[in-house]
């Protein structure tokens, strides 16, 4: 079945600390890949997107994700994490020839920065 | 404000109680999606509408019943909910294709007891 893995449902480190999420999708064919912040009490937002070109995007707030297609991953990455990176964070998937691009979601990692 | 707004925030219902939630964008957006958010589940896709047009029913059953009267206004209707219902509904909108990315909402929390 086509799904979306996330490694870890909770990660606690400390400020300054770097910051990697796993994300793995099970989908054949040609992906479009995001990664969506939530941060406590407020609506889902879009942290950064991969549709095509260099599997290095970068996204809002330092955060920065690697497309391999050998490993059907999109990791999520930050260096040096700050308190106010303390989120739930989504991975989703769509298929290219889905037209009317259904976003599918990973179940979400809870991430906890200590002071 | 994300440009799609929910209301309302917090419900609670009685399992034979009929209500409403209801998402409205005015991003220019043409397709609208509920959402059910559930603790350490997977966001799950209920209902897609495209131009109007629903275009996904994930196997929700029939006590959800989703009404899009028009491409800025998205309604689900609530009847005879059972307490396992209780989460967290997403409304989103984007183009079509969904290529940009998808707006949310703040979510509607649900209660059923």
């Amino acid at each position: 079945a086509q799904s979306v893995s996330q490694h870890n449902h909770h990660v606690i480190l400390s400020e300054a600390a770097s910051l990697e999420l796993g994300c793995n999708y099970s989908y054949g064919g040609t992906v479009n890949l995001f990664w969506y912040v939530q941060y406590p009490g407020q609506h889902l937002q879009l942290l950064l997107k991969y549709f095509s070109g260099d599997p290095l995007v970068k996204g809002i707030k330092g955060f920065e994700a690697e497309f391999i297609k050998s490993k059907f991953s999109f990791n999520l990455r930050k260096p040096s994490v700050q308190w106010s990176d303390t989120a739930e964070y989504f991975c989703a998937v769509t298929l290219l020839e889905d037209s009317w691009g259904k976003l599918q979601f990973g179940a979400g990692t809870q991430v906890v920065v200590t002071p | 404000e994300t440009g799609v707004t929910q209301t309302p925030r917090h419900l609670v219902m009685g399992m034979t109680n009929k209500k409403s939630l209801k998402c409205e964008q005015h991003l220019g957006h043409n397709a609208m999606y509920w959402y059910k958010q559930s603790a350490k589940k997977p966001l799950e896709l209920m209902f897609v509408y495209n131009f109007k047009e629903q275009t996904e029913n994930n196997s929700v059953p029939s006590r959800f019943s989703p009404e899009c009267p028009n491409s800025s206004h998205l309604f689900l209707h609530l009847h005879t909910l059972q307490p396992e219902d209780s989460a967290l509904y997403l409304c989103a909108s984007s183009q079509a294709g969904g290529l940009a990315g998808y707006t949310f909402g703040s979510g509607t929390r649900l209660t059923v007891v």
